[in-house]
C-alpha cells in the first residue's frame, strides 16, 4: 500500500459545480496537511495547509482532515474554468529528522468545463 | 509572501554541457531547500534535500556527482547537472522552507526549470 492514495481522474465538471478531491494515507505520524494547485508546465502553489483533524475554509475553497480516517479533502465551490489543473495533496509528520519533506499523492486532474 | 524563484524558466542545451539552475527564496530565508524532479503526467519525485551551509542530502538512486547542489547562503541554491544527455531532460523544480513570517510552516515552490538535452 502506497503512503498516500489520489485518484489521478481526470475529472471534468461543469462550471459552477462543487468539486471534491480526496487522498487517503497510510502513516498516522502526518500532522500537517496540504494542498497544491499545479497549472502545466509551473510549479505547485499552496492552496490550503492545515494541521490535524479539523476543517479550513479559504474563499472557495475548504480543507478537510479526519485523522481517525486518515482522510483528507479538498472542495472547490462555484468551480472555474480557472480552478482548472492538476491538484496535489501532501502531508509530513510532526517532528524528527527530514520532517519538513513531504509525501505527494499523485495528483488529481480537473478540468472545470465552461 | 513565501515567494520562490527560478532562474532560467527554460534551457535548451547540447548533449554534454553542463546546466546550472538557481533557485532563490526572495522574501524569507530558506535554512531547507528542496530539489525535485517531474516528467511528463507525473508527481514530483523529490532528487535532494539541501540545508544552508551543508552538504545535499541525495535521495535514493540520485547520482550526487551528476547533480550538484549548493546551498552557499540562505536565500540561493543551485542545482547544477554536469555533463548533461538527452535523458536529463526533463522538469527540475524548487521548493524553500525557513523562518520568519513566511516560508516556516510547509514548502514554497519555484516556478520550474524546462531542460531540454539535444
Amino acid at each position: 500500500q502506497k503512503e498516500v492514495e489520489q485518484d489521478p481522474g481526470p475529472l471534468s465538471v461543469p462550471e459552477g459545480a462543487i468539486v471534491s478531491l480526496n487522498c487517503t494515507y497510510s502513516n498516522s505520524a502526518f500532522q500537517y496537511f496540504m494542498w497544491y494547485r499545479q497549472y502545466s508546465r509551473k510549479g505547485p502553489e499552496l492552496l490550503m495547509y492545515t494541521y490535524s483533524s479539523g476543517n479550513k475554509e479559504d474563499g472557495r475553497f475548504t480543507a478537510q482532515v479526519d485523522k481517525s480516517s486518515k482522510y483528507i479533502s479538498l472542495f472547490i465551490r462555484d468551480s472555474q474554468p480557472s480552478d482548472s489543473a492538476t491538484y496535489l495533496c501532501a502531508m509530513r509528520p510532526y517532528s524528527g529528522a527530514g520532517s519538513y519533506q513531504l509525501t505527494f499523492g499523485k495528483g488529481t486532474k480537473l478540468s472545470v468545463i465552461p | 509572501g513565501a515567494v520562490v524563484s527560478q532562474h532560467p524558466s527554460r534551457v535548451i542545451c547540447k548533449s554534454g554541457t553542463s546546466v546550472k539552475i538557481e533557485c532563490r527564496s526572495l522574501d524569507f530565508q530558506a535554512t531547507t531547500m528542496f530539489w525535485y524532479r517531474q516528467f511528463p503526467k507525473k508527481s514530483l519525485m523529490l532528487m535532494a534535500t539541501s540545508n544552508e551551509g551543508s552538504k545535499a542530502t541525495y535521495e535514493q538512486g540520485v547520482e550526487k556527482d551528476k547533480f550538484l547542489i549548493n546551498h552557499a547562503s540562505l536565500t540561493l541554491s543551485t542545482l547544477t547537472v554536469t555533463s548533461a544527455h538527452p535523458e536529463d531532460s526533463s522538469f527540475y523544480i524548487c521548493s524553500a522552507r525557513g523562518t520568519g513570517l513566511a516560508g516556516s510552516d510547509t514548502q514554497y515552490f519555484g516556478p520550474g526549470t524546462r531542460l531540454t538535452v539535444l
